[in-house]
């Protein structure tokens, strides 16, 4: 099994819709999520970060976890063509014994988003 | 406020050779991570460095190595390159305070191996 999940893309919706991706982690210590965009031939852009359980609302975005469920979601709200690219899962381990989450980010493999005018 | 700077951002090396990538984080961050990506693994981290440490490090092999200098900046050293190091290396950096962790990455180095 692998440690972060994406559902199966590629995504295709309509502009003006939402588009909705997920993500299942297994590591179940794992404390901080986020969400990624990554235009082709770009770098990877940090759009959302989630620590507890419930909702998190950013402009047309929200972020939804569930650690009870190792699920975690992405909602993009009247999509757009320029939201069209890739979107990354990552989820970061737990808290050392000082309190601060270091340590290594784990990647899902992304899910390609297509957003027709 | 400038983000991470990678350099050199392309570069074609021959099998064999070795590889110096260099990585100045954001202003004030202390926490380099650097992350390798290809179109069949994706995003697979390589190692992490804090204040001139390595706290973590991936399943990567030993060809693969790095260090932190006191300003923060980061190096990573690949030897001995295979065809299959072709990829794109990312850098990112983070503030690190409490529980955030939030990671800033760079435009990253593309290398490619002949």
């Amino acid at each position: 099994q692998k440690e972060v999940e994406q559902n199966s893309g590629p995504l295709s919706v309509p502009e003006g819709a939402i588009a909705s991706l997920n993500c299942t982690y297994s590591d179940r210590v794992s404390q901080s999520f986020f969400w990624y965009r990554q235009y082709s031939g770009k770098s990877p852009e940090l759009i959302m970060s989630i620590y507890s359980n419930g909702d998190k609302e950013d402009g047309r975005f929200t972020a939804q976890l569930n650690k009870a469920s190792q699920y975690v979601s992405l909602l993009i709200r009247d999509s757009q063509p320029s939201d069209s690219a890739t979107y990354l899962c990552a989820v970061k381990g737990g808290l050392d014994a000082g309190g601060t989450s270091y340590g290594k980010l784990t990647f899902g493999q992304g899910t390609i988003l297509t957003v027709h005018p | 406020k400038a983000g991470v700077t990678q350099t050199p951002r392309y570069l074609i090396k021959t099998r064999g050779q070795q590889v110096t990538l260099s990585c100045s984080p954001i202003s004030g961050h202390r926490s380099v991570s650097w992350y390798q990506q290809t179109p069949g693994q994706g995003l697979q981290f390589l190692f992490e460095y804090f204040s001139e440490t390595q706290r973590n490090k991936g399943n990567f092999p030993g060809r693969f190595s790095g260090r932190q200098f006191s300003n923060s900046r980061s190096e990573m050293n690949v030897s001995t390159l295979e065809l299959g190091d072709s990829a794109l290396y990312l850098c990112a950096s983070s503030l690190e305070q409490g529980r955030t962790g939030e990671l800033f990455f760079g435009e990253g180095s593309r290398l490619t191996v002949l």
